[in-house]
């Protein structure tokens, strides 16, 4: 099967612009996470959607970052405006829903670098 | 608020030698699961303990969850060149449905 896509691969804007990311996850994966990576640590979860509603938000940036995911199939991420603070990498994964609930392995994509100057 | 750490934060070993990285979850997780992350490249899953006191064993990794379900750690014996790249534990504290991932070991093999 196909792997999480996601574009574009790299991104350099100057601070204070806008930039967006977008993530197609594997299909029939309800469950959507993006992730930021930044240099040396690891991924920091976002947001979570099961198909299109929002599970989990609890540490998204919302004065700055958005999220959504029309349909519950790909989502895009934005940033308005971008900070330095923002340069990182940005995850986008998916995994099926078990239906006893436990968790199952998650698909990560190629990320998007973002460098923000 | 909830933290997930790793220990070492670096390990370097000669092409041989054993490695074992350690993961410490500040509340009970669900489950735990670990994942590889090749320099420059995505975190690619390994495998998931879900039991308490849980041993899983993949050829030369062994992936071990504590009673408490609040720790776990990855073995790797007869380290290969391959095995280089950082090592992350992950997983939804009890109850709750987010997901942490663990600061992360950084292994380098050296031939």
């Amino acid at each position: 099967e196909a792997g999480v896509a996601q574009s574009p691969r790299y991104k350099i804007i100057e601070k204070r612009q806008s930039v967006a990311f977008w993530c197609n996850p594997i299909s029939g994966h309800a469950t959507l996470y993006w992730y930021q990576q930044i240099l040396g640590q690891g991924p920091k979860l976002l947001i979570q959607f099961q198909n299109n509603g929002v599970v989990d938000d609890s540490q998204l940036p919302k004065d700055r970052f958005s999220a959504e995911r029309l349909k519950g199939v790909d989502s895009t991420l934005k940033i308005q405006p971008a900070k330095l603070e923002d340069s990182a990498v940005y995850l986008c994964a998916s995994r099926r829903v078990r239906r006893d609930g436990n968790y199952n392995e998650q698909f990560f994509g190629p990320g998007t670098r973002l460098t923000v100057l | 608020g909830q933290q997930v750490m790793q220990i070492p934060q670096y390990q370097h070993v000669q092409e041989g030698e054993d490695f074992t990285t350690y993961c410490n979850s500040s509340t009970t997780l669900s489950n735990i699961q670990w994942y590889k992350q090749r320099p420059g490249g995505h975190p690619v899953f390994l495998i998931q303990l879900v039991k308490s006191g849980e041993v899983k064993k993949q050829k030369r990794l062994t992936f071990q969850f504590g009673e408490a379900k609040k720790n776990s750690s990855l073995h790797i014996t007869a380290t290969q060149t391959t095995d280089v790249g950082t090592y992350f534990c992950a997983g939804p504290p009890h109850r709750f449905n987010k997901f942490y991932f663990g600061s992360g070991t950084k292994l380098n093999v050296k031939p």
